[in-house]
């Protein structure tokens, strides 16, 4: 696709659900990465990909969270037994790796509320 | 551990002057690149302009440059005349050998009129 598209935007669920978010890189991007965002914080790093395999996955907070990534193109970040604390917004970004450079191109997010 | 570091968590500058936003950076490895993001009021992040550390010249592009001192593992960013467009969220970010790229906790810029 012409951006990365993530879904949904916004999730709104109970404390202890399980949650899938999803993203969808641009075509032909080899990497993928996942942040979590807080107000007013920067993005912290949760786990990326190389093709189909995570390269680091050094950032998963806990054995709650877990992402795939089976043919090497779209992603799913899986939170298991949601606590508050999961409130904040996800960032999938991804990147060619054709250059140096490896500049990441983000999605517009997934905004988590765990109530 | 690599770290990135961003001490101004916010700044005020009148429109059209110049800003410099400070990233230090720490890290063993020869090989790194940083990268700086600019992330408005509606969320998205915004590629700005990046630095490979064996690049011998310090990276611009349109207003903003890369002020790189690598003996003194900065990376500041620097606007020229800026603009009220320019009031955000600024973030550092780096990439390490392996390819993590992490990012600091960011500068809150304000423009003012």
């Amino acid at each position: 696709g012409a951006g990365v598209s993530q879904t949904p935007s916004n999730k709104v669920t109970e404390k202890g659900k399980y949650v899938e978010l999803r993203c969808d890189p641009i075509s032909g991007h080899t990497a993928l990465y996942w942040y979590r965002q807080s107000l007013g914080q920067g993005p912290e790093f949760l786990i990326y990909f190389q093709g189909t395999g995570a390269a680091d996955d050094s950032g998963l907070p806990n054995d709650r969270f877990f992402a795939v990534r089976p043919e090497g193109s779209v992603s799913t970040l899986k939170i298991q037994r949601t606590e508050r604390g999961d409130s904040a917004v996800y960032l999938c970004a991804s990147s060619s790796h054709s250059s140096g450079a490896n500049v990441l191109t983000f999605g517009a997010g997934s905004r988590l509320t765990v109530l | 551990a690599q770290k990135i570091t961003q001490t101004q968590p916010g700044m005020f500058v009148q429109e059209k002057e110049a800003v410099t936003l400070d990233c230090t950076y720490d890290t063993s490895d020869p090989s790194y690149g940083l990268f700086w993001y600019k992330q408005p009021s509606s969320g998205e992040m915004i590629f700005l302009i990046y630095q490979g550390s064996y690049d011998q010249q310090n990276a611009t592009e349109g207003r903003y440059s890369l002020n790189f001192q690598k003996a003194r593992k900065s990376a500041n960013l620097v606007i020229s005349a800026s603009q009220l467009g320019d009031s955000a969220m600024y973030f550092c970010a780096s990439r390490w050998r392996d390819d993590k790229i992490i990012f600091g906790k960011g500068t809150r810029l304000h423009i003012l009129p």
